[in-house]
Parts: C-alpha cells; structure tokens; sequence
C-alpha cells in the first residue's frame, strides 16, 4: 500500500518562511502533489513535482527528492491567508488514476 | 465554466435512510470521483469512473454506490446510511495531462447521520 507522513500542525508569524515536509512509501512513483485547504473549502492545486529539484509559483515553491521519497512545500513572505491545512498528495500505484492523501498539515500564521 | 458542482451542499440523515449526493462537472474531464473527508483526516477515494458507463471501487467503498451514464454526471448514492458516514463528501474531476493528474474537487456537502 501507499503511506505519507507529514507534521499535523506548523506555526508561523506573518512574513516568514515555513516548510512543510512530506515523506512517502509507494510501490509506483508517478509525481508528489500538494493541494491548499481553507477551513470549510475544498481542496486546491498548489504545485506538483514528477522530477527531483525545485518548482517554483509564485510564494509558493515544491521540493521533490525522489531518492529519499521526500518531498516539501515552502511557503515564502506568510500571510494570514495561508493558514490552511496542506496535503501532500501522490497518484495512487494500483492503477486507478486516483490520489492517495496524506492526513495533512495545518498551517497557523500569527500576526 | 461553473467546474464542478455538488448538491446538496448540507444534508442531516437518519440512520437506515438512503440518498443521492449529486455531482457534475462541465470541463469534459473524463475521470471522476468521490472522496470523503473526517476530522482532522486527508481525503479516502470512495468510487471512481475513468468515464461514462465506466466505475469502480476505492479505498472505502463500502455502504456507497455510483453510476456514471453521461460525462458530466456522476452521482453517489448511500443505501442505508449509518452514522460512520457523518462525514464531508468531496466530488473531484481531472483530466490526463502525461503522469500529473491535477484534481478539480467541488465545494463539497457536509452530511450527518443521526
């Protein structure tokens, strides 16, 4: 089966940077996905890494090493709109074309 | 585009009652599906369909059935409802684009079994 790991809670102040990290166990790799969840809302796209290296989107940037099975979201210049829960997310290795999810991190930015 | 849509948005349920959470999407995306969300918990895949006509289980599908006849529609359907489905119902939709597959979910609906 496939597992991920990632902190349940981080806390930041506003304008700093914070990294959310992701491990993962999965027979077939095919990219790490993470997705942004406001309390209430549904789950958005941030960024996806099939390759090791660095994506970057604006704030927002995605680590992938596909040696270590690990992976993190870093978040640049925090505001209070960022506190949300993170998932960290990879394609399932059964054949569905389906995502597994990890339980998710909850981002708290304080003023 | 409206993307993906769900109805209802909340629903309160007795046990041994049965509904329909109704979801569709108006991007042509072939792949659809339906996940749930409990407290505190990343999302679990009920059901899935790689398009019309097409569905199959997945990781907690128990309790749940779907049916897929047209691209747009894809409706979940509880048959005896028990309060271990007290839960937040996603729809999500994607498309294909080479290994990524980008998930677009609805707002989904808050359903509690009493």
């Amino acid at each position: 089966g496939q597992s991920l790991e990632q902190p349940s809670e981080v806390t930041a102040v506003e304008g700093a940077i914070v990294q959310i990290n992701c491990t993962y166990q999965t027979s077939g790799f095919y990219g790490l996905s993470w997705y942004q969840q406001h309390d209430g809302g549904a789950p958005t796209f941030l960024s996806y890494n099939a390759l090791d290296g660095l994506e970057e989107t604006g704030r927002f940037s995605s680590f992938l090493s596909r040696s270590d099975s690990y992976g993190y979201l870093l978040l640049q210049e925090l505001q209070m709109k960022d506190s949300a829960s993170y998932f960290c997310a990879v394609r399932d290795d059964t054949g569905r074309r389906a995502l597994t999810f990890g339980s998710g991190t909850r981002l708290q930015v304080q003023p | 585009n409206a993307g993906v849509t769900q109805t209802p948005k909340f629903q309160v349920l007795k046990t041994g009652q049965s509904m329909t959470l109704q979801c569709a999407q108006d991007m042509n995306h072939e792949y659809m599906s339906w996940y749930r969300q409990d407290p505190g918990m990343g999302l679990r895949l009920i059901h899935y369909s790689v398009g019309a006509g097409i569905t199959d289980q997945g990781e907690v599908p128990n309790g749940y059935n779907v049916s897929r006849s047209t691209t747009e529609d894809f409706p979940l359907r509880l048959l005896s409802a028990a309060p271990s489905q007290t839960s937040v119902y996603f729809c999500a939709s994607s498309h294909g684009t080479g290994l990524q597959e980008t998930q677009y979910f609805g707002p989904g609906t808050r359903l509690l079994v009493l």
